[in-house]
């Protein structure tokens, strides 16, 4: 079945700076990639999605990238505030049950 | 559009005891999804239910079950609790009908501490 990894488990970048998070699945039939923010307190809220007949989408400051052949993809938000500070999960969905398989989370720090 | 609600919010139960966690969907969603969170792990799926069944289950002992009434409404239980059972759970809506094209949508979540 579907298995997803994702690194790193905590990531402390500088007000302003870029941070990224990587995934990689091992299902190469799995074609819709979400990515999640999960506030203290709150429960996870999308804030971007890919499906894979796409290699790149953006948002704003946020964008995903996503490579079919090496079966990864990668968040990437630029020019970060405080608010990001958050645990940033992704998931991908394989075909034969459309269940979300998750990665285990990363969390974000934002340096002042 | 009102969103997922959960309730209870917070819970304290024994070891032993049972507990029952509910979950309304999003206005017009069938499907309703279950997750345990425990500090440090990641999303681990419960079950799916869609229309009144379980159309999904996850690796979890025959201690948690749930149900889906008509109203979509969705109700989790834990039998014969442990301490390992205190955890954050997340309930998850979506219409159910679009596969791979759908958001899934989280409420806050109950967080159930066991004694």
């Amino acid at each position: 079945g579907e298995n997803v990894e994702q690194h790193p488990s905590t990531l402390s970048v500088q007000e302003g700076d870029s941070a990224v998070i990587k995934c990689t699945y091992s299902d190469s039939a799995s074609n819709y990639f979400p990515w999640y923010k999960q506030e203290l307190g709150k429960g996870p809220q999308l804030i971007i999605d890919i499906r894979s007949n796409v290699g790149e989408k953006k948002d704003q400051r946020i964008a995903v990238t996503l490579n079919k052949t090496a079966k990864h993809f990668s968040l990437h938000i630029t020019e970060t505030q405080p608010e990001d500070s958050a645990v940033y999960f992704c998931a991908a969905m394989p075909p034969s049950n459309y269940q979300l398989i998750w990665g285990a989370g990363t969390k974000l720090i934002i340096k002042p | 559009k009102a969103g997922v609600t959960q309730t209870p919010r917070y819970l304290i139960k024994t070891r032993g005891q049972q507990v029952t966690l509910s979950c309304s969907p999003i206005s017009g969603h069938r499907s309703v999804s279950w997750y345990q969170q425990t500090p440090g792990q990641g999303l681990q799926f419960l079950f799916e239910y869609f229309s009144e069944t379980q159309r999904n289950k996850g690796n979890f002992p025959g201690r948690f079950s749930g149900r889906q009434f008509s109203n979509s409404r969705s109700e989790m239980n834990v039998s014969t609790l442990e301490l390992g059972d205190s955890a954050l759970y997340l309930c998850a809506s979506r219409t159910g009908t679009s596969g791979e094209k759908e958001t899934q949508y989280f409420g806050p979540g109950t967080r159930l501490l066991v004694l």
